[in-house]
């Protein structure tokens, strides 16, 4: 019953580096998301993906890309970081259909760049 | 109780009170709601949903209230417990489109 599993969980980067956020969900989910949470901002959406084989921009896509590897798995691309992306990454997948659904959150990975 | 009339960030509860978060929601055509827990590291969970077609759906010591009139939704917790600690957000689906939007988040503190 694993849900949502993103790694890492923590992560130190000096600016420039890059790095790949990973997502997985085993609940068999069409769509999955991408957010950062920042103190006073809530959740922003960054990219997300509606299907297996479609990425879409979400509010603060900038420095960032995705990839939908398959149904089950969403990373996340850093390829130049900045202090400014310092920040806790959310992946969450939802089913997508005729009726709304809630997403389902995994536990966060905690980025600082230095 | 104690309750937040407008959306306020923080709210300070003594333990075995009753807690009413408030939500004030954009779209008037969303027709479907979430409440949201999230505690220190972790990721948010969901707690409970209502469908517009609904005013008042309850869980365990869990009520949401949904006043489509006022675009506002609020998320009761019934005998406030140490564990209830955690910000809370609300969600809406507006029609046609699955993507969720959420609210601020109000962090509440329970008191021993």
């Amino acid at each position: 019953n694993a849900g949502v599993t993103q790694t890492p969980k923590f992560q130190v980067l000096k600016t420039g580096q890059s790095m790949t956020l990973q997502c997985a969900q085993d609940m068999n989910h069409n769509s999955m998301y991408w957010y950062r949470q920042d103190p006073g901002m809530g959740l922003r959406l960054i990219y997300y993906s509606a299907s297996e084989g479609t990425t879409d921009k979400g509010e603060v896509p900038n420095g960032y890309n995705v990839s939908r590897l398959n149904k089950r798995e969403f990373s996340l691309r850093l390829e130049s970081a900045a202090p400014s992306q310092t920040s806790v990454y959310f992946c969450a997948s939802s089913k997508t259909g005729t009726a709304n659904y809630g997403y389902t959150f995994g536990s966060g990975t905690r980025l600082t760049v230095v | 109780g104690e309750s937040v009339g407008l959306h306020l960030p923080t709210l300070s509860v003594q333990e075995g009170d009753n807690s009413i978060i408030n939500c004030a929601y954009s779209n008037s055509a969303s027709d479907y709601f979430i409440w949201y827990k999230q505690e220190s590291g972790k990721g948010p969970q969901f707690i409970i949903d209502i469908r517009s077609n609904m005013d008042k759906r309850q869980g365990q010591r869990v009520t949401v209230l949904l006043n489509k009139t006022v675009k506002h939704l609020s998320l009761q917790i019934a005998a406030t417990q140490p564990g209830d600690s955690a910000v809370y957000f609300c969600a809406e689906n507006p029609p046609n489109d699955y993507k969720l939007s959420f609210g601020a988040g109000t962090t509440v503190t329970v008191r021993a």
